[in-house]
């Protein structure tokens, strides 16, 4: 299957902070998601993209879909403590197939 | 109503027993998933359903046998499995992929499974 590059890795923040975080791919996608995923748990959508260029918000979190759609990134503003978890991409192919960035780490510190 | 029901939640088996997983999901979705997620890693898709066949097999061992048996329900009947089969199985849904919106796919909360 196709792997999605994510970075950051990891990110230590201060609460309040704000975070940003990407995912590039070498093949084009027609959707990019971004889930976020609890230990133990399975992903849970947090926003869904659908043409190049666009740019959606969710509260705090707004993300962008790549002009190439090949790209997309992910920023949370003020970050809270229950902002912790592991961050996801996906993207979506002209199949029915998801396939999943390396993930990002988020710890927020109080 | 997004819900995606996964059964059981937790499964311990012998690498001789034979058991299912089971998934249900009944927003009306065409297209449904099952993924494998080991300890800090990705999801990573192994088979794909579309209108109840099976459309993609990502060069899953056999000892992996999914089963889509109607619209709502989705199974993986497992047999001889490995110690390093243990992982979380993740099943998913999503609309058929009609180039427009709402074609996002919705997960379950897992099986974890550990192979003694």
């Amino acid at each position: 299957g196709q792997q999605l590059n994510q970075s950051p890795q990891s990110m230590f923040i201060q609460e309040g902070e704000d975070v940003s975080m990407n995912c590039t791919s070498s093949s084009i996608f027609n959707t990019w998601l971004w889930y976020k995923q609890d230990p133990g748990e399975g992903p849970v959508l947090l926003i869904a993209l659908y043409k190049a260029g666009e740019l959606t918000s969710n509260g705090r979190l707004t993300a962008q879909f790549g002009i190439t759609r090949k790209d997309s990134f992910l920023n949370i503003s003020a970050s809270i403590p229950s902002d912790v978890g592991i961050y996801f991409c996906a993207g979506r192919n002209t199949g029915n197939q998801f396939y999943f960035g390396t993930g990002t780490s988020l710890t927020v510190i109080p | 109503d997004t819900e995606v029901t996964q059964t059981p939640k937790h499964l311990v088996m012998g690498m001789t027993n034979k058991k299912s997983l089971k998934c249900e999901q009944h927003m009306g979705h065409r297209a449904m998933y099952w993924y494998k997620q080991k300890a800090k890693k990705p999801p990573e898709l192994m088979f794909v359903y579309s209108y109840e066949k099976l459309s993609i097999n990502e060069s899953v061992p056999s000892r992996f046998s999914p089963e889509c048996p109607n619209s709502s329900l989705l199974n993986l009947h497992l047999h001889a499995l490995q110690p390093e089969d243990s992982a979380l199985y993740l099943c998913a849904s999503s609309q058929e992929n009609s180039g427009g919106r709402n074609t996002e796919a919705f997960f379950g909360q897992g099986t974890r499974l550990t192979v003694v």
